[in-house]
């Protein structure tokens, strides 16, 4: 069993959907969880940011954790053209001297005009 | 400012060729990474530098040499490179101890 498991998609939606994109985990020490969206032939651009179980919203983008089920989403309000990217989750299982991040393979989203 | 700048944007080497690829951040990030990440996947951590000194090597091959020259820039150099090592370079950067890392946009290398 891979330590993150992310649906690879790809996902088409129409202008206006509610997105959701989850990744689930085995590592139960992992406690800092990340959003990542890469738009075609860029560097990722950090989305979201969790610290353990909870929610977090940023305008139309809210993080969900759910560590009792080791699993976490990112929700996308009112998606628009420009959300179309693949989106990576990441996360870490402590901070001090750890600096690696497990990702995810990434979810390819595309939204229709 | 959440930037890094990478350069170049793009690169193509011959396999007997030495180059370098430079990263520059100006956040005050004591944590500072290159990862290189192949179509379709996601990036694979080749080096982190913590307070200018190689923390992590992730076994990589010797023809990748990094380099931290001051807190700021960060250079992975290239020497004798073969075509499966086409790919994107990522640099990144982090607070000490912190986990969100800030990616440069990248370095696309095609060795031929």
């Amino acid at each position: 069993q891979k330590e993150v498991e992310q649906d690879p998609g790809p996902l088409s939606v129409p202008e206006g959907a509610i997105v959701s994109l989850n990744c689930t985990y085995s590592n139960s020490a992992f406690q800092y969880f990340m959003w990542y969206r890469q738009y075609s032939r860029k560097g990722p651009e950090l989305l979201m940011y969790t610290y353990s179980s909870g929610n977090k919203e940023d305008g139309r983008f809210t993080a969900q954790v759910d560590k009792s089920s080791k699993y976490i989403s990112l929700f996308i309000r009112d998606s628009q053209p420009s959300d179309s990217a693949t989106y990576l989750c990441a996360m870490s299982d402590s901070g001090g001297s750890n600096y690696k991040l497990t990702f995810g393979k990434g979810t390819l989203l595309t939204v229709n005009p | 400012d959440t930037e890094v700048t990478q350069t170049p944007k793009h690169l193509v080497m011959g396999m007997t060729n030495k180059k370098s690829l430079k990263c520059e951040q100006h956040m005050g990030h004591r944590a500072m990474y290159w990862y290189k990440q192949k179509a379709k996947k996601p990036p694979e951590l080749m080096f982190v530098y913590s307070y200018e000194k190689l923390s992590i090597n992730e076994s990589v091959p010797s023809r990748f040499s990094p380099e931290c020259p001051n807190s700021s820039l960060l250079n992975l150099h290239l020497h004798a490179l073969q075509p499966e090592d086409s790919a994107l370079y990522l640099c990144a950067s982090s607070q000490s101890g912190v986990q969100t890392q800030y990616f440069g946009p990248g370095t696309r290398l095609l060795v031929l």
